[in-house]
């Protein structure tokens, strides 16, 4: 069973920063925090994880809170290529990717 | 451009009559996974490959098998389709097992069952 509770869904302005919460309270030590999006009709995308420290790439940001359970996705100026279905999953080393039902993100006009 | 393949990327398939997904890559990676992903629900994992030894997922049907003859190639077959098995099918790989952490998914296969 999926360990992280999303949004069902979420809609944001063209240009504006999309913030997309994750909540995973059972959280442990090991686990890392990942995040992936499915573009309609495509396979799901690596986007950007992270274990306790904020990350930073070229998608995306990665805000951890310092007690680790919940977890924040920043795109920071939404297209509307961005438009898509948004993972947060938590994994430790060796276990499946088990993707729950996720946040359906709409980037609006 | 290295890439997660998958042929075709629509497939219908009569009740009963056995269908084989493929899916190839040339990221040479030694892990390969097959997920299903019904309507409005997440990907789910079937099974994987790490090389050649096979891992099951303990709730997956027997009537879904694989194959995998070399690095580059695995197959998906569904012996007996059911019309509760219309789905998309992805591939996905990585470069060891879980440790990895990042998957690289190809494009699905839209099955029907007629």
């Amino acid at each position: 069973d999926a360990k992280t509770t999303q949004p069902t869904s979420m809609d944001c302005a063209e240009g504006r920063a999309a913030n997309l919460p994750c909540n995973h309270s059972t959280i442990s030590g090991n686990e890392y925090v990942y995040w992936y999006r499915q573009i309609h009709s495509q396979g799901p995308q690596y986007i950007i994880h992270g274990l306790k420290n904020n990350e930073t790439n070229e998608m995306a940001s990665l805000i951890i809170t310092e007690d680790r359970k919940s977890s924040t996705l920043i795109l920071p100026h939404a297209t509307l290529r961005d438009t898509a279905v948004y993972y947060c999953i938590v994994r430790i080393y060796g276990q499946n990717f088990v993707f729950g039902p996720g946040t359906r993100l709409s980037v609006l006009p | 451009d290295a890439m997660v393949i998958q042929n075709p990327r629509y497939q219908v398939t009569q009740f009963g009559k056995p269908v084989t997904l493929s899916c190839s890559q040339t990221l040479n990676h030694n892990v390969m996974y097959w997920y299903q992903q019904k309507s409005s629900q997440a990907p789910k994992l079937l099974f994987h490959y790490y090389d050649k030894d096979f891992n099951n997922e303990a709730d997956t049907p027997d009537n879904f098998q694989s194959r995998r003859p070399n690095t580059s190639f695995c197959f998906l077959d569904i012996r007996s389709p059911g019309l509760g098995d219309a789905a998309m099918y992805l591939c996905a790989t990585s470069s060891a097992t879980f440790s990895s952490y990042e998957q690289y998914f190809g494009p699905g296969t839209r099955l029907t069952v007629t």
